[in-house]
C-alpha cells in the first residue's frame, strides 16, 4: 500500500529554535499534501494544504509566517516551525494524496519545546 | 459548512463481540467520500474503510463494515469479532469530491476492547 514517511518522529529543542519536519510520499506522486496538528485526546486540526509548486493554503488562525510550508516536489513537503516556543509543542502529522485517492498519513512528529 | 459529529466519546466491547460506532455529518453536496480512520496508541492514522456517496452498497473490509444512510446523513462503523488490536481512537471523516478538498474529521471515539 501507499506509504508516507515523516521525519523526524521526535524532536526536543530549546525555545527560539526553528524545526523542520519532512513528509515524503514513497511510492506515489502526491498532488496534495496536508499538515495537521493534534493536541492530546483531540481530533486532528488541519493547519494547511499544499499543492506541488504553489503556495500553501492556511486554515484560519494558523500563522503562515510561523509555520512555513514548502512543497518542492510531488514527493516532498516540509513544515518549518520558526522560532518555536513551548506553546508550539504538539504532535504534527502530515498526509499525502494523489488526486481523488484516499489520504495516507505519516507516523507523526512529536515536538517538544523546552 | 460541512460538519462531522461523533456522539460517542468512548465505547467498549468484549473480545469476539460486535460493536457499532456512530457518525453523522452535514453537507449540501450530493457526491462526496466518507472514511473511518483508526489511530492506535502509536498515533499512526490508518485508513479502515472508505465509502463513496454515489454508491448505495455499503463498503466492507473483512471484519469492518459500514451502514451508510445517505438520506439520514449517517455513516456508522460496525466491527465484528472484535480483537484486542482493535482498541484505538476511531475518527469518522468527510471529504467533498475534488482534488484538493480537505478531510473534515469528527471528534473521535475511543474504543476499548476487553478480553
Amino acid at each position: 500500500g501507499a506509504v508516507v514517511s515523516q521525519h523526524p518522529s521526535r524532536v526536543i529543542c530549546k525555545s527560539g529554535t526553528s524545526v523542520k519536519i519532512e513528509c515524503r510520499s514513497l511510492d506515489f506522486q502526491a498532488t496534495t499534501m496536508f499538515w495537521y496538528r493534534q493536541f492530546p485526546k483531540q481530533s486532528l486540526m488541519l493547519m494547511a494544504t499544499s499543492n506541488e509548486g504553489s503556495k500553501a493554503t492556511y486554515e484560519q488562525g494558523v500563522e503562515k509566517d510561523k509555520f512555513l510550508i514548502n512543497h518542492a516536489s510531488l514527493t516532498l513537503s516540509t513544515l518549518t516551525v520558526t522560532s518555536a516556543h513551548p506553546e508550539d509543542s504538539s504532535f504534527y502529522i502530515c498526509s499525502a494524496r494523489k488526486g481523488n485517492q484516499p489520504q495516507h498519513f505519516g507516523d507523526g512528529t512529536r515536538l517538544s519545546i523546552l | 459548512a460541512q460538519t462531522v459529529t461523533q456522539s460517542q466519546p468512548e465505547m467498549s466491547v468484549q473480545e469476539a463481540e460486535t460493536v457499532t460506532l456512530s457518525c453523522t455529518y452535514d453537507t449540501s453536496e450530493s457526491d462526496y467520500y466518507l472514511f473511518w480512520y483508526k489511530q492506535p496508541p502509536s498515533r499512526q492514522m490508518i485508513l479502515v474503510i472508505r465509502q463513496e456517496a454515489y454508491k448505495q452498497q455499503n463498503a466492507t473490509e473483512n471484519r469492518f463494515s459500514v451502514n451508510f444512510q445517505k438520506a439520514a446523513k449517517s455513516f456508522s462503523l460496525k466491527i465484528s469479532d472484535s480483537q484486542l488490536g482493535d482498541a484505538a481512537m476511531y475518527f469518522c471523516a468527510y471529504r467533498r469530491v475534488g482534488n484538493t478538498d480537505k478531510l473534515i474529521f469528527g471528534t473521535g471515539t475511543r474504543l476499548q476492547v476487553f478480553p
